[in-house]
């Protein structure tokens, strides 16, 4: 039972350098979710795709950009990494509200 | 003001004692309510539902006070297994955009 599998599971960047955060869910929901959690903050909400082709702003946006490629699959961009995107994301998938979550990706950027 | 407030604790808990603890939300409209507990740098997991005439799923007891909005979480005869952050998360609008408090830690010793 796979699940949402995120990958990579850890990354280091460099500041300005860019990457992408792959989501993947086999539960055939429609809605999925990029979240990042800081110690102190909680779960944040980036990114939100209610079903394939739409996606809305999450609370903290900016130096994000996402893709819902197909129902499976809803990836997570980061054009120019900056210190301040230094978390640990969580890729999510929902049905009738209940969210299962990947297992994270801790990414630094220095 | 947040939109879900919770205290982060911890809360140290004996094993075998009864361990409380609330979460307010902002939004008068939200309609659904939920625990998720989160080890320590694992995934949130649903812990459970919450309902308006509260409900209990073992030594879990889950209420809801729409009138003060805020729900609360009972945990009964604490296990050393219960040690975790338990996330409160309210359901912002009919499209499932769930929106997570930042925790309560439960320490719970021997």
């Amino acid at each position: 039972n796979a699940g949402v599998t995120q990958t990579p599971k850890f990354q280091v960047l460099k500041t300005g350098q860019s990457m992408t955060l792959q989501c993947a869910q086999d539960m055939n929901h429609n809605s999925m979710y990029w979240y990042r959690q800081d110690p102190g903050m909680g779960l944040r909400l980036i990114y939100y795709s209610a079903s394939e082709g739409t996606t809305d702003k999450g609370e903290v946006p900016n130096g994000y950009n996402v893709s819902r490629l197909n129902k499976r699959e809803f990836s997570l961009r980061l054009e120019s990494a900056a210190p301040s995107q230094t978390s640990v994301y969580f890729c999510a998938s929902s049905i009738n509200t209940e969210a299962f979550f990947g297992q994270g990706t801790r990414l630094t950027v220095v | 003001r947040k939109e879900v407030e919770q205290d982060p604790g911890p809360f140290n808990v004996p094993e075998g004692a009864t361990v409380a603890f609330n979460c307010t939300y902002s939004n008068s409209a939200s309609q659904s309510f939920f625990w998720y507990r989160q080890d320590c740098r694992k995934e949130p997991k649903l812990l459970m539902s919450v309902y308006s005439s509260g409900n209990e799923d073992g030594r879990f007891t889950a209420q809801l006070n729409r009138a003060s909005q805020y729900i609360s979480l009972l945990i009964r005869d604490s296990k050393l297994s219960d040690s975790a952050t338990y996330l409160c998360v309210v359901n912002k609008d009919s499209w499932g955009k769930l929106q997570f408090g930042a925790g309560t830690q439960v320490v719970v010793t021997p």
